[in-house]
């Protein structure tokens, strides 16, 4: 099994400012097979990144993901207040399907 | 579009069982592939299983194994997860969603959730 370990568990920042989350995987992921998700209180899981670097439909191009192998991030260029929520990848290219623990992007 | 709607809230005893439904519309869920994750409170999110389409068949996590069954109805377009032997530890919001068929096999689309909530 993969383990996703993300970094940090929370992000303190101010809207406009750079957020930078990683996600570092035990071992490597196929195909890049990496995904981002954010989500909000009392909501689903909303698609964010696919593939790593892929931005989902309707997603702003503020949002950007990259990386290979074991290390992958996702960033926010410039947060906007409807930004701050946790954000979740998942790898899918291995079974079985494992998601990390976590990051919470919080206003400062 | 996809649009996923699940069942209610349910309360069950431990030992129990929870049957938990998810209606697909947009779709028809033999276009499919449905999968079943779970969120107990404040805590992060848990694949439970789901249908592969390259193997043909519904794969489990192991934690569920023997505990869990996925079935659907194409006949109403409606995906089943029952989990049996319910304890305290499966208090959770049970989510249904369907991997992409066109891209990579990522999960796009998500039910709202159904809270399963096993207690005496």
């Amino acid at each position: 099994e993969i383990v996703l370990t993300q970094s940090p568990g929370t992000l303190s920042l101010s809207p406009g400012e750079r957020a930078t989350l990683s996600c570092r995987a035990s071992q490597s992921v196929s195909s890049s097979y990496l995904a981002w998700y954010q989500q909000k209180p009392g909501q689903a899981p909303r698609l964010v990144i696919y593939t790593a670097i892929n931005r989902a439909t309707g997603i702003p191009d503020r949002f950007s993901g990259s990386g290979s192998g074991t290390d992958f991030t996702l960033t926010i260029s410039r947060l906007e207040p409807d930004d701050f929520a946790v954000y979740y990848c998942h790898q899918y290219g291995s079974s079985p399907r494992t998601f990390g623990q976590g990051t919470k992007v919080e206003v400062k | 579009q996809v649009h996923l709607l699940q069942s209610g809230a349910e309360v069950k005893k431990p030992g129990a069982s929870v049957k938990v439904s998810c209606k697909v519309s947009g779709y028809t869920l033999s276009e499919l592939a449905i999968h079943w994750v779970r969120q107990a409170p404040g805590k992060g999110l848990e694949w439970m299983g789901g249908f592969d389409p390259e193997e043909g068949e519904t794969i489990y996590a192991q934690k569920f194994r023997g505990r869990l069954t996925l079935t659907e109805d194409t006949s109403t377009d409606t995906a089943y997860m029952e989990l049996r032997w319910l304890r305290s530890e499966d208090t959770a919001l049970y989510y249904c969603t369907t991997v992409n068929q066109w891209l990579a096999p990522f999960f796009d689309y998500w039910g709202q959730g159904t809270l399963v909530t096993a207690s005496s």
